[in-house]
């Protein structure tokens, strides 16, 4: 069964580095999501992106966050300068469609990212 | 703004009862709803998607209801078992746009 794998599954970083968070979406799916859930809080929406723009993002991806897809199959999060409060489970998912009827988004499991 | 509220606090339950779990909505009209399921340290698992236009939809154990009036779902899985522990999510649609917004999730606990 097709599924979003994601790399790395636990990643520790100083704070002020930078980080990139990497996802290979399912292979015929349009539209992909990052979402960041911290330790006992909700899941949390940052940004979809669609046709190789960002076509929504939340109030929490602001200018230190940016998306990439730089080739067919993969899809990054990069985060510029890291802080303390970045230490989160950060999932990808994608979609194969959207509109009206709805879709199912599917998730990958997930990389564990720790600021220290 | 738009809300969605599940209950935070757990739900326990004894194997073999029927769990019902519910989620409110605020501020919009959804076309659709989809309901999700979370274990620890795992992404979320697509399980149910009801339209507006479905007052039912079934799979297996599970039913999930949609209320257009009180701006309600409901989730039942019926003689739960403890494979059935985990944090289930609501997600009615953005109105429009791509994303998939979560509720806060209900965590059940069914007990042998």
């Amino acid at each position: 069964e097709p599924e979003v794998t994601q790399t790395p599954s636990h990643q520790v970083t100083q704070m002020g580095q930078e980080v990139i968070l990497r996802c290979v979406p399912i292979s015929n799916h349009l539209y992909f999501y990052w979402y960041r859930q911290i330790l006992g809080q909700k899941v949390e929406f940052l940004v979809s992106f669609y046709n190789n723009e960002i076509s929504e993002k939340s109030e929490i991806f602001d200018d230190q966050f940016s998306v990439e897809r730089p080739d067919g199959s993969n899809f990054t999060l990069k985060i510029r300068s890291t802080k303390l409060e970045d230490s989160a489970m950060y999932f990808c998912a994608s979609s194969a469609r959207q509109g009206a009827g709805g879709t199912e988004a599917f998730f990958g499991q997930g990389t564990r990212l720790t600021v220290v | 703004s738009q809300k969605i509220e599940q209950n935070s606090e757990a739900l326990n339950i004894q194997e073999g009862k029927t769990a019902t779990l519910t989620c409110n909505y605020t501020n919009y009209s959804p076309a659709y709803l989809q309901w999700y399921r979370q274990d620890p340290g795992r992404g979320p698992v697509f399980l149910l998607l009801i339209r507006e236009n479905e007052k039912e939809k079934r799979k297996e154990r599970l039913k999930v209801t949609f209320d257009t009036t009180l701006k309600q779902s409901l989730f039942h899985i019926t003689a739960s078992q403890p494979a059935d522990s985990a944090t289930y999510l609501c997600a009615p649609d953005s109105g429009g746009y791509q994303k998939v917004t979560f509720g806060t999730g209900t965590k059940l606990q069914v007990i042998p």
